[in-house]
C-alpha cells in the first residue's frame, strides 16, 4: 500500500476486555515496530519484527500484551484484560530492512481508551 | 541506556519567521542516527529530517535544518519561512545499536499568523 495503516482508528472499551489492534504495513518492507505513546509524552518502544519473529519482547508493558505478525506482513497488537492505564495511541511504523539506517515510517494510530 | 532531552515543550513563532527547537541526547554507542519527526493533529509521524553521526555536515531539507554538536551531544531543528501548517508537536529520536527509535517528550511548535 502506498503508507502504513492502523485499524481501528479509535477503540473504546471496558476495563477488563481483551483489544486486538491491527497494523498493515508498507508493502515490501520487513521489518515492523509497534510504539505506544501516553497523552502527553514522546513514543515508548513496545516490540519489534524481522520478518514473523520477534526476538526482543522485554519492551512489553507487562504478560497482558502480545503481539503477532503473519505473512510478514499484517501484525496485531493484543491486550488482555485492559487496565484504564492502557489507554494511550498505538503506533505502528515499518522499515524496509531492520537496520538503524533504515528510515521508519509511521502509521496513524489507533486511539485506545479503557472506561 | 539512551536518553533523548527536549527542553522546550511548547514555542510559538511568526509566519515567514525562523524557530530553533532544541535537543540534547546522551549514547554510549559511537555510530547512531538522529532524526526530527513532526507529528500534527492527524497524529501521522512524519520523518522531517535525519542526520548520521559520523557526518559532520549538518543535514538540510529545504526549509528545515539541524545544528549537530556531536561533543555537545546536542542536535537542534531549525525551521526558516515559518508557515502556518509546520504546527505540529517536534519529536527529538535516537537510534544506535538497537532497533528501536529513543523519542523525547516533544515540542509542541505553534505558528501564528
Amino acid at each position: 500500500g502506498a503508507g502504513v495503516s492502523q485499524s481501528p482508528s479509535n477503540k473504546v472499551t471496558e476495563k477488563g476486555k481483551d483489544v486486538e489492534l491491527r497494523c498493515d504495513p508498507i508493502s515490501g518492507h520487513t521489518a515492523l515496530y509497534w510504539y505506544r505513546q501516553r497523552l502527553g509524552q514522546g513514543l515508548e518502544f513496545l516490540i519489534y519484527f524481522q520478518g514473523n519473529s520477534a526476538p526482543d519482547k522485554s519492551g512489553l508493558p507487562s504478560d497482558r500484551f502480545s503481539a503477532e505478525r503473519t505473512g510478514e506482513s499484517v501484525s496485531t497488537l493484543t491486550i488482555q484484560r485492559t487496565q484504564q492505564e492502557d489507554s494511550a495511541v498505538y503506533l505502528c511504523a515499518s522499515s524496509l530492512v531492520l537496520g538503524a539506517t533504515d528510515t521508519q515510517y509511521f502509521g496513524p494510530g489507533t486511539r485506545l481508551t479503557v472506561l | 541506556a539512551q536518553t533523548v532531552t527536549q527542553s522546550q515543550p511548547e514555542m510559538s513563532v511568526q509566519e515567514a519567521e525562523t524557530v530553533t527547537l532544541s535537543c540534547t541526547y546522551d549514547t554510549s554507542e559511537s555510530n547512531y542516527y538522529l532524526f526530527w519527526y513532526k507529528q500534527p493533529p492527524s497524529r501521522q509521524m512524519i520523518l522531517v529530517i535525519r542526520q548520521e553521526a559520523y557526518k559532520q555536515q549538518n543535514a538540510t531539507e529545504n526549509r528545515f535544518s539541524v545544528n549537530f554538536q556531536k561533543a555537545a551531544k546536542s542536535f537542534s531543528l531549525k525551521i526558516s519561512d515559518s508557515q502556518l501548517g509546520d504546527t505540529a508537536m517536534y519529536f527529538c529520536a535516537l537510534r544506535s545499536g538497537s532497533e528501536k527509535l529513543v523519542f523525547g517528550k516533544g515540542t509542541k511548535l505553534t505558528v501564528n499568523p
